[in-house]
């Protein structure tokens, strides 16, 4: 039982470029999220799935775009890089809504 | 949409002693709170959590109270161990009708001197 799974762990992305994060969970959770954690701003919602087949914006979309592909995955796009996109890019799932997250280790992200 | 501020930004306390971190929030529909700690390099993990139907809960050397009047909550650390140093988010999340992710205050570190 992995839990939650990042792929990559580090990216450095010239601007301009595209990349996707992927995130896996297998633990059977209907809610994912995606994060983004910036030096003394906490962590901030940039998009979430309550179920399969849906997405919602969260409070940081602009520049993102996501896809849920199934149950289990749940992937962020960046389709032309910028550095106020340099962060660490956190995914996470639940049951459902106002249970327990549970986070992945990240990927920390820089766009130069 | 929900806000929420969280003190102090840092606490150094002694081993042994306790710890106290303190989070407002202002959206009176938010029915969920969790803590979670985060050591570096690593994921934020869940320590404990309150639900609004609840004034106090209490797990070994943690404690969450809340206060919906004054809608605050607050976690408590007794006996604090150096393996408590880290990083502490609160959260808070409405169900009812909110976005469904949290809305996190901006965290606390936490340095435990021995």
């Amino acid at each position: 039982n992995a839990g939650v799974t990042q792929t990559p762990k580090f990216q450095v992305l010239k601007t301009g470029q595209s990349m996707t994060l992927q995130c896996a969970q297998d633990m059977n959770h209907n809610s994912m999220y995606w994060y983004r954690q910036d030096p003394g701003m906490g962590l901030r919602l940039i998009y979430y799935s309550a179920s399969e087949g849906t997405t919602d914006k969260g409070e940081v979309p602009n520049g993102y775009n996501v896809s849920r592909l199934n149950k289990r995955e749940f992937s962020l796009r960046l389709e032309s890089a910028a550095p106020s996109q340099t962060s660490v890019y956190f995914c996470a799932s639940s049951v459902t809504r106002d249970y327990e997250q549970y986070f992945g280790p990240g990927t920390r992200l820089t766009v130069t | 949409g929900e806000n929420v501020e969280q003190h102090p930004s840092t606490l150094s306390v002694q081993e042994g002693d306790s710890a106290v971190i303190k989070c407002t929030y202002s959206d009176s529909a938010s029915n969920y709170f969790p803590w979670y700690k985060q050591e570096l390099g690593k994921g934020p993990q869940l320590i404990i959590d309150i639900r609004s139907n609840v004034g106090e809960k209490k797990d070994q050397r943690i404690a969450v109270t809340l206060n919906k009047t004054a809608k605050h909550f607050s976690l408590h650390i007794t006996e604090t161990q150096p393996e408590d140093s880290a990083v502490y988010f609160c959260a808070a999340s409405d169900s009812g009708g909110g976005a469904d992710g949290l809305t996190f205050g901006k965290g606390t570190h936490l340095i435990i001197q021995p």
